[in-house]
């Protein structure tokens, strides 16, 4: 079964700190991608930051990277230096094959960063 | 370039009604998907089309819900007849193909249109 878990229902983290939203995956697929993607209370989904499996390096999008350890199937999304506007939900996602690609998604961590 | 096109924004209806939403994706970007958001959770894919062809429709209700996307552009979501339990936010995004699993197929989201079924 294709999945992806979020453990962490809610995250707070001191501003200017750095804090790890946690992201584990479930597939057979060899080939697949992993995305972060950040939700405001605005509600737009917003892209943050990719992964391929087939990646050797972690990826990096400025204050934010994500930390994939393919044998662990992780990919838990390290943001660094926190902002007040970093508030918001944060997802994981993967895109998979299943008789056509698709991208399913995690149920999200609540980030509160504190003044 | 313009973002995806959502409306309505905010809807509310009564149980039994019917509602109709509309998605205008990016320019050039072939496939099309409708996310149901319940509150506190993440986003299901109900559909996804690829130009105007239906990719995945698994978890599309098929006896309340319909879909469609004329000449591979903009696309319309129905519920008929709602239920209570279709409150959520209903999310259209759309993606290029190039590459199933690069970076350049990142899921482009329009800001959402919010049903409230009384």
């Amino acid at each position: 079964a294709q999945k992806i878990t979020q453990t962490q229902p809610g995250m707070f983290v001191q501003e200017k700190e750095a804090v790890t939203l946690d992201c584990t995956y479930d597939t057979s697929d060899q080939s697949y991608g992993l995305f972060w993607y950040k939700q405001p209370s605005s509600g737009e989904m917003i892209f943050l930051i990719y992964q391929g499996s087939y990646d050797e390096q972690n990826a990096t999008e400025g204050r934010y990277s994500l930390n994939f350890q393919k044998a662990r199937k992780s990919a838990n999304l390290v943001i660094s230096a926190s902002q007040l506007g970093d508030s918001a939900m944060y997802f994981c996602a993967m895109r998979v094959n299943t008789g056509g690609f698709k991208t399913i998604f995690g149920a999200g961590t609540r980030l509160f960063v504190k003044a | 370039e313009a973002g995806v096109a959502q409306s309505p924004r905010y809807k509310i209806i009564e149980k039994r009604q019917s509602v109709a939403f509309w998605c205008n994706p990016i320019s050039g970007h072939a496939t099309l998907y409708w996310y149901q958001q319940i509150l506190g959770q993440g986003p299901k894919l109900l559909i996804q089309f690829q130009n105007n062809g239906v990719v995945d429709d698994s978890q599309l209700p098929k006896d309340r819900f319909s879909a469609e996307r004329l000449k591979g552009v903009d696309s319309t979501l129905k519920i008929q007849p709602a239920k209570l339990e279709d409150s959520a936010v209903y999310l259209c995004a759309s993606s290029p193909i190039r590459g199933a699993y690069s970076g350049a197929n990142v899921l482009t989201f329009g800001a959402g249109s919010r049903l409230t079924v009384l």
